[in-house]
């Protein structure tokens, strides 16, 4: 399976700052997608980033709130805007269809994020 | 919308014994169907998946079942050990796409 990295691996950030998270993946993949998972809780699909054009979000997730870039088959950021307490989780990417036409999801590391 | 329900939360066996961890989905279009463990402060990875033409899938001590009929799949584990302990999600994914919905997970505790 491709090896995907993310950075940061963790920060602290101040209420009302942004934070951009990076996935990379070491191969070209179809899907990329980003979940929050807050302290003990299941995985949320916040959107599904797509390579040249605008993400697609899931209900409860806006564009404003999480921009998604996805500039090439094998890179994406996502940015936590305008943070709050509320916003600290853990944010991770994932990539699937690699071959393509498999549904297979791979995590990656994850980004913890805690806002004071 | 879709919902995938896991049961149960938390589960303790005792090392050796098997542990069963079921979910229900709702989208009957779903066709795939992980199960990720993740153990603490680690990323989920993928132990097993199976797919709707098959009903049943093994993998050394781990096995998953499909009923398509009923929308319930289960993992299941056998002779457990205290590796094994970690939180399990099963997931679906919807419509036919490649996204996925996640149970709420299972925190699995192995007693040496």
């Amino acid at each position: 399976s491709a090896v995907i990295s993310q950075k940061p691996s963790r920060d602290i950030c101040q209420r009302g700052t942004s934070l951009t998270i990076q996935c990379q993946v070491d191969s070209q993949v179809t899907m990329m997608f980003w979940y929050r998972q807050q302290p003990g809780q299941s995985l949320t699909l916040i959107a599904t980033a797509n390579q040249g054009s605008e993400a697609t979000y899931e209900s409860g997730f806006v564009i404003d709130k999480f921009p998604i870039s996805r500039p090439n088959l094998t890179f994406s950021t996502l940015t936590v805007s305008n943070m709050s307490p509320e916003d600290s989780s853990i944010y991770l990417c994932s990539v699937g269809g690699s071959p393509p036409g498999t549904d297979t999801q791979y995590f990656g590391p994850g980004t913890r994020l805690t806002v004071l | 919308g879709e919902n995938v329900e896991q049961h149960p939360s938390t589960l303790s066996v005792q090392e050796g014994d098997s542990a069963v961890i079921k979910c229900t989905y709702s989208d009957s279009a779903s066709n795939y169907f992980p199960w990720y463990k993740q153990e603490l402060g680690k990323r989920p990875q993928l132990i097993i998946d199976i797919r709707s033409n098959v009903g049943e899938k093994k993998d050394q001590r781990i096995a998953v079942t499909l009923n398509k009929t009923a929308k319930h799949f289960s993992l299941h584990i056998t002779e457990t050990q205290p590796e094994d302990s970690a939180v399990y999600f099963c997931a679906a994914d919807t419509s036919g796409t490649y996204k996925y919905i996640f149970g709420t997970g299972t925190r699995l505790k192995v007693l040496a």
